[in-house]
């Protein structure tokens, strides 16, 4: 199985303020790994596929990247409605599996 | 609007089962392979269980494997979950999801249901 690590768990940030969260696989997922947010009480949202493609709808302030098994989505601008959780997953073999998640919190 | 609404969840006790249901809308349901992932309280997400858009195989996680059993009916683009000896770690929401891609299994998921609640207690 493979197992996604990600970091930090807990972020707190202003609004304004870039964010920078990471996940590590532990072993190739190629670029087959996706970020969601989810806020308490809601599904999970879909914000980024295949490493660095935004989903429809998903605001340019959301970014990612990726170099070998390192994976890191960027908020550039923190907005009110950007406190919440944030899961990686990848796609590359099943059990496809997500990270522990990073909470971004209000400072 | 494309939809998924899960339904089906509830108090059930340990060594009991529960069948989950969810009603797909606003896209063509027999392209897409579905899955089933679930949140325990305050915990993270594990995909449960996928299958391919013509329902012949499927896929399950080592912890419920042999107990659940995934299935579906495009012609009344639903997707089930059958749950058998229900244990008490298999508290949960169990969300359903759609895949990104009409091609293969292992993806992304891009629509989402809103959940249903599955408790397992005495």
């Amino acid at each position: 199985e493979i197992v996604l690590t990600q970091s930090p768990a807990t972020l707190s940030l202003s609004p304004g303020e870039r964010a920078t969260l990471s996940c590590r696989a532990s072993q190739s997922v190629s670029s087959y790994l996706a970020w969601y947010q989810q806020k308490p009480g809601q599904a999970p949202r879909l914000l980024i596929y295949d490493a660095s493609n935004r989903a429809t709808g998903i605001p340019a302030r959301f970014s990612a990247s990726w170099s070998g098994t390192d994976f890191t989505l960027t908020i550039s601008s923190l907005e009110p409605e950007d406190f919440a959780v944030y899961y990686c997953q990848q796609r590359s073999d099943w059990p496809l599996t997500f990270g522990g998640g990073t909470k971004v919190e209000i400072k | 609007e494309v939809q998924l609404l899960e339904s089906g969840g509830g108090l059930v006790q340990p060594g009991g089962s529960l069948r989950l249901s969810c009603a797909a809308s606003q896209f063509t349901f027999n392209d897409y392979a579905m899955h089933w992932v679930r949140q325990a309280p305050g915990k993270g997400l594990e995909c449960v269980s996928a299958i391919r858009s013509n329902g012949y195989i499927t896929y399950y996680a080592d912890s419920v494997k042999g107990r659940f059993i995934i299935s579906r009916d495009n012609s009344k683009k639903t997707l089930y979950l059958q749950m058998n000896s229900l244990r008490v770690e298999d508290t949960a929401v169990y969300y359903c999801a759609k895949v990104i891609y009409s091609v293969g299994v292992f993806d992304g998921f891009d629509i989402w249901g809103q959940g249903t609640m599955v408790t397992v207690s005495s």
